[in-house]
Formats: C-alpha cells, sequence, structure tokens
C-alpha cells in the first residue's frame, strides 16, 4: 500500500539556522499537503502543492513538489523560536485523493 | 463559528467496553475522516466520508466502525476497544473542490483503554 516517509524524525537547530524536511512517498501522489502541530494542539495546514515541479513560497518557508509526484520538501530559512512544532506532509493516492495518508512528521525544536 | 467540534476530549475505557467519538463539522464541508495519532507514527487514518451515506476504509479500520447520516456529524465507534486503541483521535473535514483540499482538524480526542 502507500507509504509516505518523512525525514529527519528530530530536528534541533539554533535560532536564525534553516531546516528542512524531506516527504518521500513509495507511489505518485495526486497532490502533497503540509501541516503544523504545536505541541498539545492539533494540526494546521500549511499549504498544498499540486502540479509536478511545483514551488510555493510562505514568507520563510518554502514548499517544493518532486518532478514525479513522489517527493516533497519543506525548508524554512532563519528559523524562529515560533516555528517550533512537528511538520507534517500529507499525500493524496493518486488515483483516490481522498485518501490522505501522513507522513510520521518532523520534530524541530528551536534554541534561542 | 466553531468549525469542527469532538467530543470527549478525554475518555478512558476498560478492555470490551464500548464507545462513541463524536464529531461535528458546521462548514458544510462534504468531506469528513477520522485518525489516529501515535507517538512516532504521525496520523493514520481509519476511516473516512465523501458525503452523507458514503464511507471508505482508510489504513487502520479494523475495531473501528463509523456512518455518516447527515453532512454535519460523523461518529466514530469503538464496539470493543482494546489496549491497542490506546491514542489520540483526530477528526477532520474537508471542503473538495476539484483534485483536493486543506483538512480541518478538531482538538482531539484523547482514549485510555485499560
Amino acid at each position: 500500500g502507500q507509504q509516505v516517509m518523512q525525514i529527519p524524525q528530530y530536528q534541533h537547530v539554533q535560532e536564525g539556522e534553516d531546516f528542512t524536511t524531506y516527504c518521500n512517498s513509495s507511489t505518485t501522489l495526486s497532490n502533497i499537503q503540509w501541516y503544523k502541530q504545536r505541541p498539545g494542539g492539533h494540526p494546521v495546514f500549511l499549504i498544498q502543492l499540486v502540479k509536478s515541479g511545483e514551488v510555493k513560497k510562505q514568507k520563510r518557508l518554502t514548499f517544493q513538489f518532486g518532478e514525479a509526484k513522489k517527493n516533497s520538501s519543506l525548508h524554512i530559512t532563519a528559523t524562529q523560536t515560533t516555528d517550533v512544532g512537528t511538520y507534517f506532509c500529507a499525500g493524496g493516492k493518486f488515483y483516490n485523493n481522498n485518501d490522505m495518508r501522513f507522513g510520521a512528521g518532523t520534530r524541530l525544536t528551536v534554541k534561542p | 463559528n466553531a468549525g469542527v467540534t469532538q467530543t470527549p476530549k478525554f475518555q478512558v475505557l476498560k478492555t470490551g467496553q464500548s464507545m462513541t467519538l463524536q464529531c461535528a463539522q458546521d462548514m458544510n464541508h462534504e468531506y469528513m475522516s477520522w485518525y489516529r495519532q501515535d507517538p512516532g507514527m504521525g496520523l493514520r487514518l481509519i476511516h473516512y466520508s465523501v458525503g452523507a451515506g458514503i464511507t471508505d476504509q482508510g489504513e487502520v479500520p479494523n475495531g473501528y466502525n463509523v456512518s455518516r447520516s447527515t453532512t454535519e456529524d460523523f461518529p466514530l465507534r469503538l464496539l470493543s476497544a482494546a489496549p491497542s486503541q490506546t491514542s489520540v483521535y483526530f477528526c477532520a473535514s474537508s471542503r473538495r473542490q476539484g483534485n483536493t483540499g486543506e483538512l480541518f482538524f478538531g482538538e482531539g480526542s484523547r482514549l485510555t483503554v485499560l
């Protein structure tokens, strides 16, 4: 079945450093979404990518969707303490985009 | 605007007991789903529904039942709880437009099965 793998599992950075998390699927995805979950909270939608090779930016966050629509990345430039949380990718199955599978998440901690 | 409301927020069950986790949304979303979240495993899809009267299985459906009699409600039933079902459960809804749409999550229900 479809698996969505995400690395690294944990990342600890100094404030101001960059951060990247990677998401890889064993099968082609119809779309990929990224979510952020603060400790004790619920996942909150960040962005959705649909097109092959798509790149989107939100202030210090850059999201990419691979050409083969099997991988994606989230890059944060100059991390801040407010970036702390767990970042999840979620991929829609190619033939059934209603079946959204999440990666295990990357937990980011930021030292001031 | 309440969004997605889950009840209860916390529940402790004994093995073999049954219970229903309630989920309601007031955004007129056609799509609703249930996920469970366990440490180190992300969110795993249990069941989902694309509209009233339509449900489908996700990645980990065993031990759980769902029904969708109205657009607003999507309850998750545990018929005979097991310790392996100890988890945090999230309900999510979405207004599907074309390919897909963002998921709006409830605040979660923490279930402990003894």
